[in-house]
C-alpha cells in the first residue's frame, strides 16, 4: 500500500546548527503538506506545496517539493529552541481527501 | 474564531465502558477527520466526513463509530472500550485537499484500564 517515510526519525542539534528532514512517498503526490507538533501538543499546519520542483520559504524554514512529486524536504537554518518538536509530512491517499502522514522526525535542540 | 475544539481533554475508562468524544469547528469546513496517535508514533485516520450526513472509514475504524448531523460537529463514539484504544485522539477539519491544510483540535488523552 501507499507509504510515506521520513528520515531521520530523530535529530539532536546544537542551537544555531542547521537541520533537514526528508520525506519520501511510494507514489506520486498531487501535493505535500508539512506539520509541526510540539511535545504534548497538536499538529499545526505549516505549508502546502503543489507544483513539481516548488520551493517555499517561511523565515528560517525552506520547503521543497521534488521534481517527480514523490519526495520533499524541510530545511531549518540556524535552529532555535523554539523549533523543538516533531515534523510530519503528509500527502493525499490516492485521489481522496484523506491524508497519509509520514513517520515524523523529532527535532531536539540543545541551547 | 475558536477553530477546532474537543472535549474532554482527558478521560479514564474501564474496559467495556463507552464514551463519546466531542469535536466542533467554527470555520465552516466541510471536511472533518478523527485520528489517533499512539505514543511516539504518527497519526492514523479513524474516520472522516466530507459533509453533513456523509462519513467513511479510515485506516483503523474498528471499535469506533461516527455521525455527522451538522457541518460543525463530528462526534466519535467508542463502544466497549479496550486497552488497545488507549491513545490521544485528534479531531481535524479542512477545505478540500489542495486548498490548504488540516486544522487540528487540542486532542483528548484517553486511557482504558
Amino acid at each position: 500500500g501507499q507509504q510515506v517515510m521520513q528520515i531521520p526519525q530523530y535529530q539532536h542539534v546544537q542551537e544555531g546548527e542547521d537541520f533537514t528532514t526528508y520525506c519520501n512517498s511510494s507514489t506520486t503526490l498531487s501535493n505535500i503538506q508539512w506539520y509541526k507538533q510540539r511535545p504534548g501538543g497538536h499538529p499545526v499546519f505549516l505549508i502546502q506545496l503543489v507544483k513539481s520542483g516548488e520551493v517555499k520559504k517561511q523565515k528560517r524554514l525552506t520547503f521543497q517539493f521534488g521534481e517527480a512529486k514523490k519526495n520533499s524536504s524541510l530545511h531549518i537554518t540556524a535552529t532555535q529552541t523554539t523549533d523543538v518538536g516533531t515534523y510530519f509530512c503528509a500527502g493525499p491517499r490516492g485521489a481522496t481527501n484523506k491524508l497519509i502522514f509520514g513517520t515524523g522526525t523529532l527535532l531536539a535542540v540543545q541551547p | 474564531n475558536a477553530g477546532v475544539t474537543q472535549t474532554p481533554k482527558f478521560r479514564i475508562l474501564k474496559i467495556g465502558q463507552s464514551m463519546t468524544l466531542q469535536c466542533t469547528q467554527d470555520m465552516n469546513h466541510n471536511y472533518m477527520y478523527w485520528y489517533r496517535q499512539d505514543p511516539g508514533m504518527g497519526l492514523k485516520l479513524i474516520y472522516y466526513s466530507v459533509g453533513a450526513g456523509i462519513t467513511d472509514k479510515g485506516e483503523v475504524p474498528n471499535g469506533y463509530n461516527v455521525s455527522r448531523s451538522t457541518t460543525e460537529d463530528f462526534p466519535l463514539r467508542l463502544e466497549l472500550a479496550a486497552p488497545s484504544q488507549t491513545s490521544v485522539y485528534f479531531c481535524a477539519s479542512s477545505y478540500p485537499t489542495g486548498q490548504g491544510g488540516q486544522y487540528f483540535g487540542p486532542g483528548t488523552r484517553l486511557t482504558v484500564l
